[in-house]
């Protein structure tokens, strides 16, 4: 059964930069998956980050393309969201979650499962 | 970015009833929709994927249909846990993006 589970500072300040950690357990990252980080605002909704493959290829929302990187530690199976020059408007529950698909036909894909998320607040 | 609508925003309904929530795409995403299901305090769970298909372990009382920019989730026989907000979501083109979600209540 395929696990994951965010780590990370619940409180960041303004104009700092918000690093999270995802732990996966249960399968391999080095699988043939994305590793996606969705983030949820009361004001935005349900929003999408971007998402690594094992193979450090990314994929970035161009909202938030300038200030995020996602990374990977094989050795480790974790996933890695950084996040600079926060905001407010960056306080949010941050999930991470694995891109499942239809068999042999990635493009038709979807997020599952997901971690139970972490609540990161900026703050002074 | 392709925008998601969802109605209605909310809807008050009791145990046993029949219900059918709306997601419409701001263009053809073909059938690149899925349809999760969230808690309070809870991470979304995906419920049907890819317009109509049923995830492992969702019960059959869940359908979902439709292909373009329309689609719906509907529920047979609503029980207790069903009572949930639920998010529509394409992943047809990226950035994927969500509705904004129907928040079913219990009446």
């Amino acid at each position: 059964q395929v696990q994951l589970q965010e780590s990370g500072p619940g409180l960041v300040k303004p104009s700092g930069t918000l690093s999270l950690t995802c732990a996966v357990s249960g399968a391999s990252i080095s699988s043939s998956h994305w590793w996606s980080w969705v983030r949820q605002s009361p004001g935005r909704g349900l929003e999408w980050i971007g998402e690594i493959y094992h193979t450090g290829s990314t994929k970035y929302n161009p909202s938030l393309e300038s200030r995020v990187t996602i990374s990977v530690d094989k050795s480790k199976r974790q996933f890695f969201l950084t996040l600079s020059a926060v905001t407010a408007a960056d306080t949010a529950i941050y999930f991470c979650a694995r891109v499942s698909y239809l068999p042999n036909i990635p493009a038709k894909n979807y997020l599952h499962p997901w971690g139970q998320g972490i609540l990161v607040t900026v703050s002074s | 970015d392709i925008q998601m609508t969802q109605s209605p925003s909310s809807l008050s309904a009791s145990v046993g009833d029949r219900v059918t929530i709306t997601c419409r795409a701001s263009q053809n995403i073909i059938n690149f929709l899925n349809w999760y299901q969230q808690k309070p305090g809870k991470a979304p769970e995906v419920i049907v994927y890819i317009a109509s298909h049923l995830q492992d372990g969702v019960p059959a009382r869940f359908s979902g249909s439709g292909s373009g920019t329309d689609f719906t989730l509907t529920i047979n026989s609503l029980q207790p846990e069903d009572f949930a907000t639920y998010y529509c979501q394409q992943s047809y083109s990226s950035p994927q993006t969500f509705g904004p979600g129907t928040r079913l209540e219990i009446k």
